[in-house]
């Protein structure tokens, strides 16, 4: 069974920087691309960032090209998020899922991140 | 940026009665186009992918259909479980981008 576990998320600062972690099993996590999308309070969803399946390629949302970075380590099977200069409109749930190009499914249960003083 | 465009942004039907959602994508993208399902404190679950493929699990009731720029997610005889937001997204060229999505709330 596909299962993919985000963690990571908490209350945070503004202008300060958090790490999510997503730890995926059930399927050979080095053969799929991987994608963060997240979700404010109360509205729809957005994109976030994508990799490639050996971390050498990225893609990432204006919204947060140059504060955020994904990476991944295949060996553990896990999937990062690294969030430097957050803002208040960072505010929001954050999933991963595998292979969005081809459906995601599944997704994580996502981890809440809260940017805020 | 590509953007998908849903109507309506909120349905509120009767049992058994079918309901139809599009989503129009400001420039052709195929049938590159996945459907989504969201019940409150959920993570969304892909309903249909490449815009009129079925998906192992999914109730029969859904389906999709469309390509360029028009697309339909068709609901036959809604049943109670199915009150959620509904979104698509487009996985043609980055950004990838989600619908606004759309409520359906059963009367």
């Amino acid at each position: 069974e596909v299962q993919l576990l985000e963690s990571g998320g908490g209350l945070v600062q503004p202008g300060g920087s958090l790490r999510l972690s997503c730890a995926a099993s059930g399927f050979t996590f080095s053969s799929y691309t991987m994608t963060w999308v997240r979700q404010a309070p109360g509205k729809g969803l957005e994109w976030v960032s994508d990799i490639g399946r050996r971390g050498a390629t990225t893609f990432y949302a204006d919204s947060v090209k140059g504060r955020f970075s994904t990476s991944r380590d295949n060996s553990k099977n896990t999937l990062f998020l690294q969030m430097n200069n957050l803002r208040a409109e960072d505010t929001a749930i954050y999933y991963c899922a595998k292979d969005l190009a081809a459906g995601g499914d599944p997704w994580g249960q996502g981890t809440l991140v809260i940017v805020s003083s | 940026e590509i953007v998908l465009t849903q109507s309506p942004d909120f349905q509120s039907v009767t049992p058994k009665e079918k309901v139809t959602i599009t989503c129009r994508a400001s420039q052709s993208i195929g049938t590159s186009l996945h459907w989504y399902q969201q019940k409150p404190d959920q993570s969304p679950k892909l309903l249909i992918k490449s815009a009129s493929q079925s998906i192992s699990g999914v109730p029969s009731r859904f389906s999709g259909s469309g390509s360029g720029t028009d697309f339909t997610l068709t609901i036959n005889s809604l049943e109670a479980e199915d009150a959620a937001t509904y979104y698509c997204l487009q996985c043609t060229t980055f950004p990838w981008t989600f619908g606004q999505g759309t409520k359906v709330e059963i009367k």
